[in-house]
């Protein structure tokens, strides 16, 4: 059963525009995270929100932004995509980062 | 940094038969390890996971830890077509919030 919801579920776009995705879960987990997928399957942690708060912050391009309103939406942007930019993005959620991550379906971002 | 290698990077095996996937990662104090099957399309649902070295069993599944040789695996009895997937390792290191995962492995099951 569907937990952790995310939208869009594909967005093509142009190279230098801005996208957005979000990210809703109804687990009343406290942590967040935002992973990226490339197209090995490797997934590599972006950031993490405890409580509305900025946890990790990996070494991420400056034009990618993590927006959290509470603790169950954490929203992605990004600034003016680049073609590396190009994959699977995926949110996911836990209890006190300690516990199972649960996944959405993902973001697939084409960048054209 | 904690890295996290899996292998084979493929797998095929007839339906009925034992598949075994490995996973090595660097940090004998990292907390816990997971094993994760993600279908194409979807998200990655978690399967197991262990802590203690040892084994631990559920269903069908078997997982295999030593922290020693910082070697996990993950067994899956009498393998069927739908335990077709791709299986990813995750480690959780000393710090929270931190899951680390490996590259996965993609297992096909012939009927």
């Amino acid at each position: 059963e569907t937990a952790v919801f995310q939208t869009p579920n594909y967005h093509v776009t142009q190279v230098g525009n801005e996208v957005s995705f979000n990210c809703k879960q109804t687990l009343g987990h406290d942590t967040m995270y935002w992973y990226k997928q490339d197209s090995k399957k490797l997934l590599k942690i972006m950031f993490s929100y405890n409580n509305k708060q900025l946890i990790v912050n990996e070494t991420v391009p400056r034009r990618f932004s993590p927006q959290s309103s509470d603790k169950a939406h954490l929203n992605l942007r990004i600034k003016s995509v680049e073609p590396e930019d190009s994959a699977v993005y995926l949110c996911a959620s836990s209890y006190a980062g300690v516990e199972t991550l649960y996944f959405g379906s993902g973001t697939r971002l084409t960048v054209l | 940094q904690e890295k996290v290698q899996q292998s084979p990077e493929s797998l095929i095996v007839p339906e009925g038969a034992m598949s075994s996937l490995n996973c090595t990662f660097s940090n004998s104090a990292s907390q816990s390890i997971w094993w994760y099957q993600q279908h194409p399309g979807k998200g990655p649902e978690a399967l197991i996971s262990i802590f203690s070295n040892g084994n631990k069993k559920e269903g069908r599944l078997t997982v295999y830890l030593n922290r020693a040789s910082l070697h996990v695996s993950l067994h899956i009895r009498d393998s069927q077509p739908s335990d077709s997937a791709v299986y990813l390792c995750a480690v959780k290191g000393t710090g929270n919030y931190k899951y680390v995962f490996g590259a996965g492995t993609r297992l096909k099951v012939i009927a």
